[in-house]
């Protein structure tokens, strides 16, 4: 069980490329979310989505895009990168409410450095 | 929109001595979650808290939740240098779960 999978691990942009970050999850958790980490600024939501087909915008989407095809990847896009997207990237997942043990309680990847030049 | 305001940004402490943090919601929340991170790593979840004066103690971290269900806090007694990491709130209202900024505990031996 490998839980929540994020790749790559460390990449280093230059302004103006476009990138993918991947996120792949094996707990069958309906709820996906992507977060960047900011000094002194804690975690702050981009997007997330709650099945299949369903996205939605957090509180910092601007400049990232994202797609959930199916309930297992959830990757997210940079489609012309900028020095102020320089952040560590978390994806994180849960069950979706329902009562269930551990729902809404998020698991994180290993998280995502990315570096804008 | 909701907003999670959490203090000290950073707590300094000699190990043996008690650390607080506290979290102040701007609106009421249906639950509040806590997590920790170590230094390098990802942030991994402690506890969930979702009655109105709940406390919740896990070895020596006490965690509470306010009579109007708007702060938290998470206080651990005796520090150990494995404590030593960032701790975050996270707060549960009507919309999704926001963050609080995250206190950054470090630990002198």
């Amino acid at each position: 069980n490998a839980g929540v999978t994020q790749t790559p691990k460390f990449q280093v942009l230059k302004t103006g490329q476009s990138m993918t970050l991947q996120c792949a999850q094996d707990m069958n958790h309906e709820y996906m979310s992507w977060y960047r980490q900011d000094p002194g600024m804690g975690l702050r939501l981009i997007h997330y989505s709650v099945g299949a087909g369903i996205t939605d915008q957090g509180e910092v989407p601007n400049g990232y895009n994202v797609s959930r095809s199916t309930t297992e990847d959830f990757p997210l896009r940079l489609l012309s990168a900028a020095p102020s997207q320089t952040s560590v990237y978390f994806c994180a997942s849960s069950y979706e409410g329902g009562g269930r043990s551990g729902a809404n309680v998020l698991t994180f990847g290993a998280g995502s450095r990315l570096t804008v030049l | 929109g909701q907003q999670v305001m959490q203090i000290p940004q950073y707590q300094h402490v000699q190990e043996g001595e008690d650390f607080t943090t506290y979290c102040n919601s701007s609106t009421t929340l249906s639950n509040i979650q806590w997590y920790k991170q170590r230094p390098g790593g990802h942030p991994v979840f402690l506890i969930q808290l979702v009655k109105s004066g709940e406390v919740k103690k896990q070895k020596r971290l006490t965690f509470q939740f306010g009579e109007a269900k708007k702060n938290s806090s998470l206080h651990i007694t005796a520090t150990q240098t494995t404590d030593v990491g960032t701790y975050f709130c996270a707060g549960r209202g009507a919309q999704k779960l926001v963050f609080g900024q995250g206190t950054r505990l470090t630990i002198n031996p």
